[in-house]
């Protein structure tokens, strides 16, 4: 049972324009939300949160959403750049005694220039 | 600088022979895990840690070990491989609460 979803595999976008990755959950418990982002040869690195209290996020370029009754979340990047081509992961973290962060199974993002 | 080391970046082994992918975090975090990554189902995880001598099952745990005797340590450990554990795996370090987790470069294993 997939409990985090990123129902698209890939996504392609101009440089400049506006890139919207999105992810669906399931598990009510999940109190914290992460995005992460992944290049080829490297480890995933953190790129912005947002906690289940909030609806909104925003760090430079890059906004995460979090609509609570729909159980979904998107990042906008804006504007994009070739820099920003990588796979992107969402992940939700559950509250209680182990704080396990649960992953979907990515998107991958080209930004052509 | 704060960073998760894995060690080996590539692996090639065989069937049933014994392996320990090693991995050390200078954060001093609690918090350990073990990831692997497999074309379409993404980043699972193997086992976790949250302190020494503290270890727990993730969703893959079946044919790894593990072992947390430091802090900063947290080998897996693959008694006997199979090819189906031909993977890219990941092991992270974070703050007792998860508020963000450190990764690894990653180790790429082949069993043959």
């Amino acid at each position: 049972d997939q409990q985090v979803k990123q129902n698209s595999p890939s996504l392609s976008v101009q440089e400049g324009r506006i890139s919207i990755l999105n992810c669906d959950y399931t598990n009510s418990m999940f109190d914290y939300f992460l995005w992460y982002k992944k290049y080829p040869a490297e480890g995933p690195t953190f790129l912005i949160s947002i906690s289940s209290i909030k609806d909104k996020n925003e760090d430079g370029r890059f906004t995460v959403f979090l609509n609570k009754s729909a159980k979904h979340l998107s990042l906008h990047i804006v504007p994009s750049q070739p820099g920003d081509s990588a796979v992107y992961f969402c992940a939700a973290r559950s509250g209680g005694s182990n704080y396990k962060l649960t992953f979907g199974k990515g998107t991958l993002l080209t930004v052509n220039p | 600088e704060a960073q998760v080391t894995q060690n080996p970046r590539y692996l090639i082994t065989v069937t049933g022979k014994k392996l320990t992918v090693t991995c050390s975090q200078n954060m001093n975090h609690e918090y350990m895990s073990w990831y692997r990554q497999d074309p379409g189902l993404g980043l699972r995880q193997i086992y976790y840690s949250m302190n020494v001598e503290v270890t727990d099952k993730g969703d893959v745990p079946e044919g790894y070990k593990v072992s947390r005797k430091e802090k900063r340590n947290f080998p897996l450990i693959l008694e006997s491989p199979s090819p189906n554990q031909t993977s890219l795996y990941f092991c992270a370090s974070g703050g007792t609460y998860n508020e963000k987790l450190f990764f690894g470069s990653g180790t790429q294993l082949s069993v043959l």
